[in-house]
């Protein structure tokens, strides 16, 4: 088992949609969780961090984290062509671990 | 500029070369990471630092590779004998171990 899963996608909503991230992870110590954002050949940027369960919003960005279930999501909610993207979910414990990312793609 | 910085951001080399890249993280996180990246996967962790101290090294790095940080400010990872199976962006993040990590803009490797 990996440690941190998602699904590669592609992800395909319309614009102003809401597009849903979904990540599962297989370490229970693990106490810090972040949302990626990485465009193509550029490297990755932070989007968000969520620490304990429950939500967190910023902006048009949810993330949601449920640590009995081991699972973190991310909901971006009136997608734009412009979040079209890859989305890595990483877990972190004493080091930082991503999965494989699921490429979002915003259509007109 | 205060973020991290990684140099150089292209490398092309010939395959059996040795070539180093270098990381200047950001001032006052005392950790940093290597991680590599191939097309298509999330990135693959390589190596830390806490201060100088180098404090794990993934099982899937070869003897080939090797990083240092002396001081505990800036970082260099070093591939020697280069195979194309190096080919890859090679990332270094860094963070002051409570919050958040941040990337420079990476080292994309090119071996022919």
């Amino acid at each position: 088992q990996k440690e941190v899963e998602q699904n590669s996608g592609p992800l395909s909503v319309p614009e102003g949609a809401i597009a849903s991230l979904n990540c599962t992870y297989s370490d229970r110590v693990s106490q810090s969780f972040f949302w990626y954002r990485q465009y193509s050949g550029k490297s990755p940027e932070l989007i968000m961090s969520i620490y304990s369960n429950g939500d967190k919003e910023d902006g048009r960005f949810t993330a949601q984290l449920n640590k009995a279930s081991q699972y973190v999501s991310l909901l971006i909610r009136d997608s734009q062509p412009s979040d079209s993207a890859t989305y890595l979910c990483a877990v972190r414990t004493d080091k930082l671990i991503f999965g494989t990312g699921t490429r979002l793609q915003v259509f007109p | 500029d205060t973020g991290v910085s990684q140099d150089p951001r292209h490398k092309i080399t010939k395959r059996g070369q040795n070539v180093t890249f270098r990381c200047d993280p950001i001032s006052e996180h005392n950790r940093l990471y290597w991680y590599r990246q191939t097309l298509g996967q999330g990135p693959e962790f390589l190596t830390y630092f806490q201060n100088e101290a180098q404090l794990e090294k993934s099982r899937l790095l070869s003897d080939r590779f090797s990083a240092e940080r002396p001081k505990g400010s800036f970082s260099t990872l070093e591939i020697q004998r280069t195979e194309q199976g190096d080919s890859a962006m090679y990332l270094c993040a860094s963070w002051d171990g409570n919050t958040e990590a941040f990337f420079g803009q990476g080292t994309r490797l090119t071996v022919v």
